[in-house]
């Protein structure tokens, strides 16, 4: 069955980074894009970031665009987010999708990556 | 971007009962659109997607109906599981965007 497992989270300063992984299994990998959602605390689902199966285009929200890059290792069956310049509106529970055959919705999930920035 | 908006914030209803959550488009997303549901502590859950198609495992308590900027999710008979937050969410156009939610909850 798909699995996907995100770790990488914690407490980091204003302006700091994180580098966020996402451990997938249980599908075929390479062949499917993959998403990064992010929720804040008591708020709703707002979408960060794509990156297609290939790595070959990537999507980035204006809120993030500059400060976060998506990334992938399809011999490592592994997706990454790294955020930098940090802000305290970037703390939220971080979520990777799996993209379905359409790529712009999610059709598993992982659990989630909790990211705290505070000083 | 297209916002979406979702109507009510909140729907109480009884065990048994039918519950119809609204979104809408700012502009037309054609049938490209899917809902999610997400119970407290967990990821969210892909319900529908294509505006009607019921997702791998998805009961069939559960439709979607609706095209261009209307949408529909209607649960036909409220189980005790199905009390959650749904979201809908719009893949017509970059960058995808969801709705602001609508919380089901035990009247």
């Amino acid at each position: 069955q798909v699995q996907l497992v995100e770790s990488g989270g914690g407490v980091v300063q204003p302006g700091g980074s994180l580098r966020l992984s996402c451990a997938a299994s249980g599908f075929t990998f390479s062949s499917y894009g993959m998403h990064w959602v992010r929720q804040a605390p008591g708020k709703g689902l707002e979408w960060v970031a794509f990156i297609r199966y290939d790595g070959s285009n990537k999507y980035y929200a204006d809120s993030v665009k500059g400060r976060f890059t998506i990334s992938r290792d399809n011999s490592k069956n592994t997706l990454y987010l790294q955020m930098n310049s940090l802000r305290a509106e970037d703390t939220a529970v971080y979520y990777c999708a799996k993209a379905s055959s359409r790529d712009g919705y999610g059709d598993y999930w992982g659990q989630g990556t909790l990211v705290t920035v505070s000083s | 971007e297209i916002v979406m908006t979702q109507s009510p914030a909140t729907l109480s209803v009884s065990p048994g009962e039918r519950a119809t959550l609204s979104c809408r488009a700012s502009q037309s997303v054609s049938s490209n659109l899917a809902w999610y549901q997400q119970k407290p502590g967990q990821a969210p859950r892909l319900l529908i997607y294509g505006a009607s198609t019921r997702a791998t495992g998805i009961p069939a308590r559960f439709s979607g109906s609706g095209s261009g900027t209307e949408f529909t999710l209607t649960i036909s008979s409220l189980q005790s599981e199905d009390f959650a937050v749904y979201y809908c969410q719009q893949y017509n156009n970059w960058p995808p965007t969801f709705g602001g939610g609508t919380k089901v909850e035990i009247k």
